[in-house]
């Protein structure tokens, strides 16, 4: 089945450095991928999704780019603010509209100035 | 833009009692919900996904015995929690899809607690 592997429960950053998630894959199918973040006591929100025909992606500073040699779809950003400290969520959701995207288990990025 | 609202925010309810939590989306037609639960030390679980004029699709470990799902329309839906229990704590959330964008969008949370 579907399954989405963030490898990085944590990652602790200095303001001014750059971003990097690590968000890798596994899929029967040529699936969607997304980047949602999740700010304390407030809702997911969809920061970045794969687009069909290799557009990368880019919100809010951050982009990321899907390899399909790789499995890969990892999160990144030139330079971190104090404001990007959140829950980063990888999911990944099958072309088949019938299902709901399957999350990774989540990193945490807090960033220190 | 895409609004999606869920109520209560926070419940709490005790051993063996049953919590029922809303989801509205607002602006835009779900097609379909996702629920899913988000526990602590652990990713967001997918429990069911529901697909108006559709079956309720469950998943592995959700039953829907256990967390039965209305969606009479494209604008609301809403999930029960029956004979909670401990391991039923945690955050709520559901997802509402916008067909025309293929993307789920989250509201906050119901986050149960139980005594």
């Amino acid at each position: 089945g579907d399954s989405v592997t963030q490898t990085e429960g944590l990652v602790t950053l200095t303001e001014g450095l750059p971003v990097m998630l690590n968000c890798t894959y596994q899929s029967t199918y040529s699936p969607f991928l997304f980047w949602y973040v999740q700010h304390l006591n407030e809702a997911p929100k969809l920061l970045l999704k794969s687009f069909t025909d290799n557009k990368r992606p880019e919100h809010q500073g951050f982009h990321a780019t899907l390899h399909k040699s790789s499995s890969s779809f990892h999160l990144q950003k030139s330079s971190a603010q104090l404001s990007d400290s959140a829950l980063y969520y990888c999911a990944l959701r099958s072309p088949n509209n019938n299902n709901a995207p399957r999350f990774g288990a989540g990193t945490k990025l807090s960033v220190k100035p | 833009g895409a609004l999606v609202y869920q109520y209560p925010r926070r419940t709490i309810c005790k051993s063996g009692t049953s919590m029922r939590m809303e989801c509205q989306a607002v602006g835009f037609q779900a097609t379909s919900v996702a629920w899913y639960r988000q526990s602590p030390q652990k990713t967001f679980e997918l429990i069911a996904l529901s697909t108006v004029n559709s079956a309720i699709k469950y998943e592995q470990n959700f039953t829907q015995e256990k967390f039965p799902i209305s969606h009479p329309n494209l604008s609301f839906s809403s999930m029960t929690v029956l004979n909670a229990y401990l391991e039923d704590r945690g955050l709520y959330l559901c997802g509402a899809n916008r067909a025309s964008q293929n993307t789920l969008y989250f509201g906050a949370g119901t986050r149960l607690s139980v005594l």
